[in-house]
């Protein structure tokens, strides 16, 4: 019965590759997110998602796109792989409105 | 941009001691969410104050806010073990439609 799911948890992968995150929230959730932790903890939000449609995207390259099949998911896709987009990717959902964010496991990216 | 900035960045105590950890925001918010985070896990909601509350209780948090400061702080009393966690707090900024996170204060309980 978990509430927000990833996967996979962990992820290590050449530079150049392509790879994908998943996510699905259980919870009924309009809204759902992706935010990356780098090495320092620093946790920044990358986008964010109301019922499949995008509300914000943080200046974020537009090697990553996500998609939002439904609103119970919201994944990510990676082009082309960097040595800077090791980190720690977290999604998390949300009702409408900013209330309390609950977030998924991680997914821990390692490009080398 | 970089909301929140909390101190210290790391503290370590004694079990049974209260923890103290502050954090700075610098715009106008509907509300401030604090956050905790265990190693290798994804974060958890502990407390909301909205921006017209001064105070308030949760089991063993006690959240303050002060507006014309622009400042809030957490207090976990009578800590233990399983309070070790890095703790964040976040920014419901006003018109923004997101969270912004402040960079952790790391939290060790010692037994």
């Amino acid at each position: 019965d978990t509430a927000v799911s990833q996967t996979p948890k962990y992820l290590v992968t050449q530079m150049g590759n392509d790879k994908s995150i998943k996510c699905e929230q259980n919870l009924g959730h309009d809204t759902m997110y992706w935010y990356k932790q780098d090495s320092k903890k620093f946790l920044k939000i990358m986008f964010s998602y109301n019922n499949k449609e995008l509300i914000i995207n943080e200046t974020v390259p537009n090697r990553f796109s996500p998609k939002s099949p439904d609103k119970a998911h919201l994944n990510l896709h990676i082009n082309s792989l960097e040595l800077g987009d090791s980190a720690v990717y977290f999604c998390a959902s949300s009702p409408w409105g900013q209330y309390e964010q609950y977030f998924g496991p991680g997914t821990r990216l390692t490009v080398t | 941009s970089q909301q929140g900035e909390e101190d210290p960045q790391a503290l370590s105590i004694q079990e049974g001691e209260n923890a103290t950890m502050n954090c700075s925001y610098k715009t106008s918010i509907n509300n401030l969410q604090w956050y905790r985070q265990n190693s290798g896990r994804g974060l958890v909601h502990l407390i909301l104050i909205r921006s017209n509350e001064r105070e308030k209780h949760s089991g063993r948090l006690r959240v303050t806010l002060d507006t014309s400061k622009k400042s809030s702080s957490l207090l976990i009393t009578a800590s233990r073990a399983a309070d070790t966690a890095s703790y964040f707090c976040a920014t419901d900024e006003q018109g923004a439609q997101k969270l912004v996170f402040g960079q952790g204060t790391r939290l060790t309980i010692n037994p």
